[in-house]
């Protein structure tokens, strides 16, 4: 069964700095590009990050761009979101998502407040 | 970046009606279009794949379509287990982008 588990959430104050953590199990991790896409409270889905099976090529939606860092380590079967300078806008229940986003975590809470 | 029009905002309906959701693509993306169902406090959910490809374990009512940069969601008959929110999302170049969402709801 597949199965993603996020971790790393939490309230931060803006202008500081988050790794989100996505533990893969159910599946050979190292197959597969994965995505990390957010939601803000009571708002739609925001597309954010994806990196290929390889780490060989990742992309970032132009609200994260320079600011948010995606990264994985296959031997552990973990993605990574690595979040700098923080602001509210931020804000948002973070979700990893597999390939097709066919699968996805039960997502973790960002809250960026001062 | 390509920017995605999805319509209805809000959809209310009744459990056995036919409805439709549509999404438009600003530039062309082929069939590189996913539509998601997403409940209250829930992970969304894969409906359709390619445009026109129904997921694994969706129920059949659930269908998808295309007509130039218009994609079409249809439940041919609706359930009461289907009112929730609709995404579509296009996958065809980076950034991807998701529609607004439709909120389906009971009339």
């Amino acid at each position: 069964e597949v199965q993603l588990v996020e971790s790393g959430g939490g309230l931060v104050k803006p202008g500081s700095s988050l790794k989100l953590s996505c533990v893969a199990s159910g599946f050979t991790f190292s197959s597969y590009g994965m995505h990390w896409i957010r939601q803000a409270p009571k708002k739609g889905l925001e597309w954010i990050a994806l990196i290929y099976y390889d780490s060989s090529n990742k992309y970032y939606a132009d609200s994260v761009k320079g600011r948010f860092t995606i990264s994985r380590d296959n031997s552990k079967n973990t993605l990574y979101l690595e979040m700098n300078s923080l602001r509210s806008e931020d804000t948002a229940m973070y979700y990893c998502a597999k390939d097709i986003l066919s699968y996805w975590g039960q997502g973790v809470m960002v809250t960026v407040s001062s | 970046d390509i920017q995605m029009t999805q319509s209805p905002s809000s959809l209310p309906a009744s459990l056995g009606d036919r409805v439709t959701i549509t999404c438009r693509a600003s530039q062309d993306i082929g069939n590189y279009l996913r539509w998601f169902q997403q409940k209250p406090g829930k992970s969304p959910r894969l409906m359709i794949y390619g445009a026109t490809n129904l997921a694994a374990g969706v129920p059949s009512r659930f269908s998808g379509s295309r007509s130039g940069s218009d994609y079409s969601l249809t439940i041919s008959s609706l359930e009461s287990e289907d009112m929730a929110d609709y995404y579509c999302l296009q996958s065809k170049e980076s950034p991807f982008t998701f529609g607004a969402g439709t909120k389906l709801e009971l009339k």
